[in-house]
């Protein structure tokens, strides 16, 4: 069983596009996290929600949209996308319980890629 | 405000020696500090953590790390590395009062030759 699952895998799209990327965990974690690594493998946490409420939003340009319509799903739409959005972004997800375990559990990414 | 400073950008080490990838970190408070390791278009594995006790901590694939509070860091080290060691290493840290966020390091690239 995956424990953090995204789709898609590879995403290759024009500029101006919107996009969506989801996210589902099966842990039972009440919080959800979207994270970017740049092209020099650089993470950045972009927002995370704690049982569907934000509750970290950095510096992210608001043509960047989470949703989490429950506590097991974080999904992440992007509009009129630009080249330098191009990333991979990794979804994770913890709880009070479990950071002190292992800290967050990492989907497998998403490659975005902005042509 | 929580940093992470991984001084190397790759370390290079001959298969069968020692290995360390360095990490220092900054943190109002008492940190849980982690490893994750991260192999070509893949996910992040957690490898080990700090979080108390004994400052010598052992994790996954045989790798260790030493927590050392007055020198605020947390080096990752093998005693004997392996080809299949290869990989991008992150060190992480987060504030043990919950709702903080995990912050890394810039990564390390870890190569083991044969």
């Amino acid at each position: 069983d995956t424990a953090v699952s995204q789709t898609p895998k590879y995403l290759v799209t024009q500029m101006g596009n919107d996009k969506s990327i989801k996210c589902e965990q099966n842990l039972g974690h009440d919080t959800m996290y979207w994270y970017k690594q740049d092209s020099k493998k650089f993470l950045k946490i972009m927002f995370s929600y704690n049982n569907k409420e934000l509750i970290i939003n950095e510096t992210v340009p608001n043509r960047f949209s989470p949703k989490s319509p429950d506590k097991a799903h974080l999904n992440l739409h992007i509009n009129s996308l630009e080249l330098g959005d191009s990333a991979v972004y990794f979804c994770a997800s913890s709880s009070i319980g479990t950071v002190a375990n292992y800290g967050y559990t990492f989907g497998s990414g998403t490659r975005l890629t902005v042509v | 405000a929580q940093s992470v400073a991984q001084p190397e950008d790759q370390v290079n080490v001959a298969e069968g020696n020692p290995l360390t990838v360095k990490c220092t970190y900054s943190v109002s408070g008492n940190p849980y500090l982690f490893w994750y390791v991260q192999y070509p278009n893949r996910g992040l594995q957690f490898l080990l953590k700090y979080i108390t006790g004994d400052n010598l901590v052992k994790g996954s694939y045989g790798f260790e790390a030493e927590f050392n509070k007055s020198q605020t860091s947390f080096h990752l080290k093998k005693p004997s590395a392996l080809v299949s060691d290869s990989a991008l290493y992150f060190c992480a840290v987060i504030p043990m009062e919950y709702g903080n966020k995990l912050v890394f390091g810039a990564g390390t690239i870890l190569r083991v030759k044969s």
